[in-house]
């Protein structure tokens, strides 16, 4: 079975820094791209991150580019979003989605997510 | 800034055909865009239902269909039932590795 378990949310001051991670079990997980999306409180969906299989490649959305950085361990079946200078609309849910067999066909399982919560 | 336009809300008969869109505010979705379609209730993780443009994801039964219909994508629910009520979220890729999730539309089965 297909899991995805996200950890290393809570709560951090304006300015501050967290390291989100997703561990990832059940396929082949050096295969397959990954991505993150949050959820705001009471708001829908936003796509915020994702890597190519390899690593070698790495996207962003405007709203965390140059904040984020996205990266993976094959090694350890594990991707990670680092977010610095967090602000307090980077408050949401973030979720962990496997990409499809191709990367733009789209997200196929998603974790159940993980808490960020800035504020002072 | 391109934004994936969806209906707000919709609401559906048991038993009664839906049909959610997802559009874009400047052109037209085409298959080129690779629409996913997710289901999501409250507190829970999204769901895939249907990802380039007309795959049903693993384990999703067939009154869930996705097409292109004129210059939108359209999740098509059949045989609606109670536990359909749900959010609804459509994802385009724009190229790039980049995608733009829909504001969604929330379901309502009465």
């Amino acid at each position: 079975e297909v899991r995805l378990l996200e950890s290393g949310g809570g709560l951090v001051q304006p300015g501050g820094s967290l390291r989100l991670s997703c561990a990832a079990s059940g396929f082949t997980f050096s295969s397959y791209g990954m991505s993150w999306v949050r959820q705001a409180p009471g708001k829908g969906l936003e796509w915020v991150s994702g890597i190519s299989e390899s690593g070698g490649d790495r996207y962003y959305a405007n709203s965390v580019k140059g904040r984020f950085s996205i990266s993976r361990d094959n090694s350890k079946n594990t991707v990670y979003l680092q977010m610095n200078s967090l602000r307090a609309e980077d408050t949401a849910v973030y979720f962990c989605a496997k990409q499809n067999f191709n990367y733009h066909y789209g997200m196929d399982v998603w974790g159940r997510g993980t808490t960020v919560t800035v504020s002072s | 800034q391109t934004v994936v336009t969806q209906e707000p809300s919709f609401s559906v008969s048991p038993g009664g055909t839906v049909t959610l869109t997802c559009g874009l505010s400047s052109g037209s979705v085409s298959t080129s865009y690779y629409p996913n379609w997710f289901q999501q209730t409250p507190g829970q993780a999204p769901r895939t239902l249907i990802y380039s443009t007309n795959t049903r994801s693993s384990g999703v039964p067939d009154r869930f269909s996705g097409s292109i219909l004129g210059n939108k994508a359209a999740l098509t629910i059949t045989g609606a039932q109670a536990d359909d009520e749900s959010d609804y979220y459509c994802v385009l890729y724009m190229g790039s590795g980049l995608w733009v999730f829909g504001g969604g539309t929330k379901l309502t089965v009465l």
